[in-house]
């Protein structure tokens, strides 16, 4: 079965610093992937979406992921962080039943 | 504008009260479902369907019901709300097949005293 695993439930960075959440996948099939942003009070908001088109996937806001099938990873990373993207990041992959599954979540924090 | 929109934003009840939490969307998607948000556990699928008239269950469906009776719209029903379902609600839609995004409404926050 389809299972996604976040690594590390709680990222601190400082502004300007590299940010780098982990994602973990498993699929049987070629996945479609999506990371998701939930800012405070919010919805959830599609940052980018692999879809076997290119491994490196560009999002929004300077986000973007690599799909690593060798290692069954779909990291996102932004090369400098800035305080707005203090939020909370879901990775996701769709099962072979047409079901998006969600990781635990991981929240950033951008220290000044 | 295409949104998925969610009322009450808030809700506060007490054990027992039945109440609904409204869902619709603008985008004349099929799929449509919703989930619930604890802390640790990343979102979870309650109840989702795929076209007016067929719903089905999710990961977690006890204590809730759902009706599709237009395709815009997929009420959340809760006969008997209790502590536990004490939770930030999503509803979300999207076009059925392979891989489409769902896109996500701005979440309700029950609280069952």
């Amino acid at each position: 079965a389809q299972s996604v695993t976040q690594l590390g439930s709680h990222v601190s960075v400082s502004e300007g610093a590299l940010v780098l959440l982990r994602c973990n996948y498993s699929s049987s099939v070629p996945p479609y992937l999506f990371w998701y942003v939930q800012y405070p009070n919010q919805g959830l908001q599609l940052l980018l979406k692999y879809t076997s088109a290119a491994t490196l996937v560009k999002g929004i806001n300077g986000f973007e992921a690599e799909f690593k099938k060798s290692e069954t990873s779909f990291h996102l990373t932004k090369p400098s962080a800035h305080m707005s993207d203090a939020a909370e990041y879901f990775c996701a992959v769709y099962n072979q039943g047409g079901k998006l599954i969600f990781g635990q979540g991981t929240e950033l924090s951008v220290k000044p | 504008e295409a949104q998925v929109t969610q009322n009450p934003r808030y809700l506060i009840t007490v054990t027992g009260k039945k109440l609904t939490v409204t869902c619709s969307q603008n985008m004349n998607h099929e799929y449509m479902s919703w989930y619930r948000q604890d802390p640790g556990l990343g979102l979870r699928q309650i109840y989702y369907s795929m076209n007016v008239e067929v719903t089905d269950k999710g990961d977690v469906p006890e204590g809730y019901k759902v009706s599709r009776k237009e395709k815009r719209n997929f009420p959340l029903i809760l006969e008997s709300p209790s502590p536990n379902q004490t939770s930030l609600y999503f509803c979300a839609s999207s076009q059925i097949s392979g891989g489409e995004t769902q896109y996500f409404g701005p979440g309700t926050r029950l609280l069952v005293l």
